[in-house]
């Protein structure tokens, strides 16, 4: 298995769940990210993770919760979520500082 | 901080016929990447096109070519005989420390 993959591909949760997204990366890449991509917007960087270590955390909500515990695989885990928060939340590796970042598939939640 | 804008929200182009896809960016840092990602539909980001900001020539890969104007500030993408594949939303993208998107362009060919 190569590339970035992300799962589950759909996901529809009430706002009290709490449910997780995994993303694994088969590149030999050292950094992750999570974005996400709402109806009509830009994309959104949420978190970067360099070498396991959180770098960046863009005024994300506490709701949402990256976990990272090697350097192939990152998770977000949601709970209590709003309505809003329904969008394609995408994936991506690359090296540290490098050049271009490969992205998964995406996760698109739904919050009802 | 960085700035990506794309002011094109939509653009058609005639099957076969070359289309260019605007973007500029704000940046005060000498050293920077600037990306083409292409997003079909069915929601991936596909990497299409890098150029860097040291590099002298611009970037090509295949039918994609990166017109770049470094004291313009500006990365616009060419895409050359349009096939009726390429429609999809095109995002551009900068890269300092992390990479961060426009509002991307949707491009329509018509057959």
């Amino acid at each position: 298995e190569t590339g970035v993959t992300q799962t589950p591909r759909h996901l529809v949760m009430g706002m009290t769940n709490k449910k997780s997204l995994k993303c694994e990366q088969h590149l030999g890449h050292n950094a992750m990210y999570w974005y996400k991509q709402s109806a009509k917007k830009p994309l959104e960087l949420m978190f970067v993770y360099n070498f396991k270590e959180q770098t960046e955390n863009n005024s994300v909500p506490s709701r949402f919760s990256p976990e990272c515990p090697n350097s192939s695989h990152l998770f977000l885990h949601l709970h209590t979520l709003q309505p809003e928060d329904s969008a394609l939340y995408l994936c991506a590796s690359s090296q540290v500082r490098g050049t271009e970042a490969f992205f998964g598939q995406g996760t698109r939640l739904t919050v009802v | 901080a960085q700035k990506i804008t794309q002011t094109q929200p939509g653009m058609f182009v005639q099957e076969k016929e070359a289309v260019t896809l605007d973007c500029t960016y704000d940046t005060s840092d000498p050293s920077y990447g600037l990306f083409w990602y292409k997003q079909p539909s069915s929601g991936e980001m596909i990497f299409l096109i890098y150029q860097g900001s040291y590099d002298q020539q611009n970037a090509t890969e295949g039918r994609y070519s990166l017109n770049f104007q470094k004291a313009r500030k500006s990365a616009n993408l060419v895409i050359s005989a349009s096939q009726l594949g390429d429609s999809a939303m095109y995002f551009c993208a900068m890269r300092e420390q992390d990479m961060r998107f426009g509002a991307g362009t949707r491009l329509t060919v018509k057959p």
